[in-house]
């Protein structure tokens, strides 16, 4: 089966740093994206990690350690505009007509000024 | 790029009736495109995966007859809400996967959709 978490809600202080955590337990594993949503509009792609370790993109970093079924998303410098819901998606092996996400149940990111 | 469009982008219908909801990838041939229900404050929860040619293979819990997918070409998707009623109201969002190598899926813009 396929289990993914999340905190459901987060606050952070503009111009500070936030660590967004989801930890997973899955049938196997493909790799691990974030992505975040507006309210009200559709989510967009963030990052995509596979192997172990840090992936670096401006503002944005997402870590993964498969051993331990964890990933984080760092958030640098934080504007208002990143208040929106984040969430954790998980592709597990796939096969012909099977390659379907898995999503967290997202974390409410709210930065106050 | 890789753009997914949805239409209409909300609707509102009474309760039989039934609504059509189109998926669009307007600068790619989609392999595989998704469907996506989502309630107020929670996840997005995988309706079906739909691959052109072929039936679209649905989640536990959801009802094929109800919510009828049709995958008729590489760029478009159709999922059709039959006899809605309230409890239907969501924001239905669909996916698409470019090709078989990369795993990211493009999100459409969603539809929102409410049932009186």
């Amino acid at each position: 089966g396929q289990n993914i978490d999340q905190p459901t809600e987060m606050t952070a202080t503009e111009g500070a740093i936030v660590q967004i955590n989801c930890t997973y337990q899955t049938s196997g594993f493909n790799g691990l994206f974030w992505y975040q949503q507006h309210a009200g509009e559709a989510p967009t792609f963030l990052s995509y990690n596979v192997l172990d370790g840090l992936e670096e993109k401006g503002r944005f970093s997402s870590f993964l350690s498969r051993s331990k079924g964890y990933s984080y998303l760092l958030l640098k410098e934080l504007q208002m505009k990143d208040s929106a819901s984040y969430l954790c998606a998980v592709n597990p092996p796939h096969g012909f007509g099977n390659e379907k996400l898995t999503f967290g149940t997202g974390t409410r990111l709210t930065i106050i000024p | 790029g890789a753009v997914v469009s949805q239409h209409p982008s909300w609707v509102i219908c009474k309760s039989g009736t039934s609504v059509k909801i189109e998926c669009r990838s307007l600068d790619f041939q989609a392999t595989t495109m998704f469907w996506y229900r989502q309630f107020p404050k929670q996840s997005l929860m995988l309706m079906a995966t739909s691959n052109e040619g072929s039936k679209a293979t649905y989640e536990q819990g959801v009802e094929k007859d109800k919510f009828l997918i049709n995958h008729a070409s590489l760029t478009l998707s159709t999922l059709t809400v039959t006899s809605a009623h309230p409890e239907d109201s969501s924001f239905y969002i669909c996916s698409a996967r470019r090709d078989r190598v990369s795993y990211e899926q493009y999100f459409g813009p969603g539809t929102r959709l409410t049932v009186t």
